[in-house]
């Protein structure tokens, strides 16, 4: 597609309930990325992809946070055991590889999921 | 110490006005410049990349100084659909993670 696809809109846990968010990046697209905007606007990284592959998983919450980017269906950002401080607005974002030259480095977001966990 | 740090606002700035503000980013090795813009908790979309030369897009003007580590965005004649969160944001090679500022809030007001 021409835009980057996230769902769901909104996702309501229970502490301690697995929550598992979606996004289909642009076709053609070779990076994506997630990242989570809590309150006063901070963004963090948590994982990039080139295609299939793990690329930065820096950000990652290891003990309870996984992600995938398999062939052919939707990357996937999964929380095992919500708790409250998960509450977000995740966001996938993907972007296209440079050329020798030329790195735009520009990143395409979705609207984004907007995880609340009571 | 924050990676890329901003000034949160907000600035209340009347329309027509002028605004200015910086970021600075702390990684020297930081390869690629961004202003994105951000409304009501929407998706950021870009608003302008950042060059060593400095550049401008219309009533935008972005400026890099890299010795001293920070970047500026300057809108002039300001319209109130201007009013957002400007995200500053630094990355690294192709690929590689942009790390986004706490974001500059601005209001243009009648």
């Amino acid at each position: 597609g021409e835009e980057v696809a996230q769902t769901p809109k909104h996702l309501v846990r229970g502490e301690g309930q697995k929550a598992k968010l979606y996004c289909a990046p642009i076709k053609g697209h070779s990076y994506v990325f997630w990242y989570q905007q809590v309150l006063k606007n901070e963004f963090k990284f948590l994982i990039s992809f080139q295609n299939e592959n793990v690329f930065d998983e820096t950000g990652m919450p290891k003990e309870r946070f996984s992600a995938k980017c398999l062939p052919n269906s939707p990357c996937s950002l999964e929380i095992q055991a919500t708790k409250l401080e998960d509450s977000a607005v995740y966001f996938c974002a993907s972007s296209q590889p440079g050329t020798a030259s030329v790195n735009t480095g520009e990143l395409f977001f979705g609207e984004g999921s907007r995880l609340t966990v009571l | 110490r924050k990676e890329v740090e901003q000034d949160p606002g907000p600035f209340n700035v009347p329309e027509g006005a002028t605004v200015a503000f910086n970021c600075t980013y702390s990684n020297s090795a930081s390869q690629s410049f961004f202003w994105y813009r951000q409304d009501c908790r929407k998706e950021p979309k870009l608003l302008m990349s950042v060059y060593s030369s400095g550049n401008e897009d219309g009533r935008f003007t972005a400026q890099l100084n890299r010795a001293s580590q920070y970047i500026s965005l300057l809108i002039r004649d300001s319209k109130l659909s201007d009013s957002a969160t400007y995200l500053c944001v630094v990355g690294g090679a192709a690929g590689n993670k942009l790390t986004f500022g706490g974001g500059t809030r601005v209001l243009v007001k009648p």
